[in-house]
């Protein structure tokens, strides 16, 4: 069974700049999660949805932060204008919509904004 | 709001021995719990899961046990290996909400 793919795997861009980063969650799974974690810290949620509806993005900077799941399969997350602060990895992962909602975790992308 | 600590920080030990890390919480009203493992620039990958009424689950070398009275979850590493070496992350969940993470415990078996 193939695991929760995250594309890409590290990006580095400017201060102001934009940048996406894309995920398919395991074949079946209807919930998906993005996480930013900081080096050193826990990761924190900053959005899930349940097929292409999304149930939490309490977390999201939404003035600077956006993400789709169109079809409710595969997702994209964005930030634009990123900020020095956002220099993170990012984790997607998935899980099964019915408990004990176990989660599956992708590679991350590590971003470094400089 | 829940509030999820992790002690030591970090952890080196000589290979071979036993080991326990320590996951608090501060909301005893958890539906599950769930021990992570994160090695360097990598993912998590899932080590166990501890539903809100059991009170340990068991995999290979590892133990986890669950104390909700207490707001606490221990994880029982045997017989260390050079290869465990990574940061072990524990997260809690409620019913009808998403997890939280504690920050980690940094491992490094030494061989």
């Amino acid at each position: 069974e193939a695991g929760v793919a995250q594309s890409p795997r590290y990006k580095i861009i400017e201060k102001r700049q934009s940048v996406a980063f894309w995920c398919n969650p395991i074949s079946g799974h209807a919930t998906l999660y993005w996480y930013q974690q900081i080096l050193g810290q826990g990761p924190k949620l900053l959005i899930q949805f349940q097929n292409n509806g999304v149930v939490d993005d309490s977390q999201l900077p939404k003035d600077r932060f956006s993400a789709e799941r169109l079809k409710g399969v595969d997702s994209t997350l964005k930030i634009q204008p990123a900020k020095l602060e956002d220099s993170a990895v990012y984790l997607c992962a998935s899980s099964l919509e019915q408990g004990p909602y176990e989660q599956y975790f992708g590679p991350g992308t590590r971003l470094t904004v400089t | 709001k829940q509030e999820v600590t992790q002690i030591p920080a970090a952890l080196s030990v000589p290979e071979g021995e036993n080991l326990v890390l320590n996951c608090s919480f501060t909301d005893s009203a958890i539906y599950n719990l769930q021990w992570f493992r994160q090695d360097p620039g990598k993912g998590l990958t899932s080590l166990l899961l501890i539903q809100s009424s059991q009170r340990e689950q068991t995999s290979g070398r590892l133990n986890a046990s669950l104390d909700k009275s207490s707001g606490r979850s221990t994880l029982y590493i045997a017989a260390s290996q050079p290869g465990d070496s990574a940061t072990y992350l524990c997260a809690v969940r409620h019913y009808g909400q998403n997890f939280v993470f504690g920050p980690g415990t940094r491992l490094s078996v030494l061989p």
